[in-house]
């Protein structure tokens, strides 16, 4: 089964960058979401297409693909992005979808 | 607005059975495929099941299938879940969202969810 691989933690100090990376083989051909959840609350999508923001989500989140990586990037992090982030994609060789191990963001 | 709303969790012994329900206000039901998402204590996010906008097609992950079956009831703007045989490692908060038609489209809205504790 298709597997997606993210880093369990990433730090990160206030108004610097954060990048959460999500890894899967051949994920270029695949179209990546992630997801945003907070402790206690449901997820929140804020990137999906690979690089589209929902309406409401900051510009300071962004995303990408390059090679076998897709990367989540929040500019200018603030504390209220502390939060954990999942990927996401639907692999169509199972008709399955699948999620990322999901990284905790800890800003410092 | 969109809304989720998730209920029928509870406390089970093992090998029992349960049916959460979902019920969407806000969009037009049955123009969008439905899902469950879980989540273990302290664990990630893990697919379970997703149901077309007209029910008539059904997917479900390994670890689930055979004892879960998704369902929807247009008429009353309901997921369903019902789960059987449960097993201490079903244990875990069940999201509903919603998605596209699209298999590739992302879940675009989530209920808050209902706690499923399997245990003796």
């Amino acid at each position: 089964s298709y597997v997606l691989t993210q880093p369990p933690s990433v730090s990160v100090a206030p108004g610097q960058t954060a990048r959460n990376t999500c890894g899967g083989n051949n994920i270029g051909s695949k179209t990546v979401h992630w997801y945003q959840q907070k402790p206690g609350q449901a997820p929140v999508l804020v990137v999906y297409d690979d690089s589209d923001r929902p309406s409401g989500i900051p510009e300071r989140f962004s995303g990408s693909k390059s090679g076998n990586t897709a990367t989540l990037t929040i500019s200018r992090v603030e504390a209220g992005d502390e939060a954990d982030y999942y990927c996401q994609v639907w692999d169509s060789s199972s008709d399955h979808w699948v999620f990322g191990g999901g990284t905790k963001l800890t800003v410092l | 607005e969109v809304q989720l709303l998730e209920s029928g969790g509870g406390l089970v012994q093992p090998g029992g059975s349960l049916r959460l329900s979902c019920a969407a206000s806000g969009f037009t039901f049955n123009s969008y495929a439905m899902s469950w998402v879980r989540q273990a204590p302290g664990r990630g996010l893990e697919w379970v099941a997703t149901v077309s906008g007209t029910g008539s097609s059904t997917y479900y992950a390994d670890s689930v299938k055979g004892r879960i079956t998704i369902s929807r009831d247009n008429s009353k703007n309901t997921l369903y879940l019902q789960m059987n045989s449960l097993r201490a490692e079903d244990t875990a908060v069940y999201f509903c969202a919603k998605r596209d038609l699209l298999s590739s489209s992302p879940l675009d809205s989530w209920g808050q969810g209902t706690l499923v504790t399997v245990s003796s």
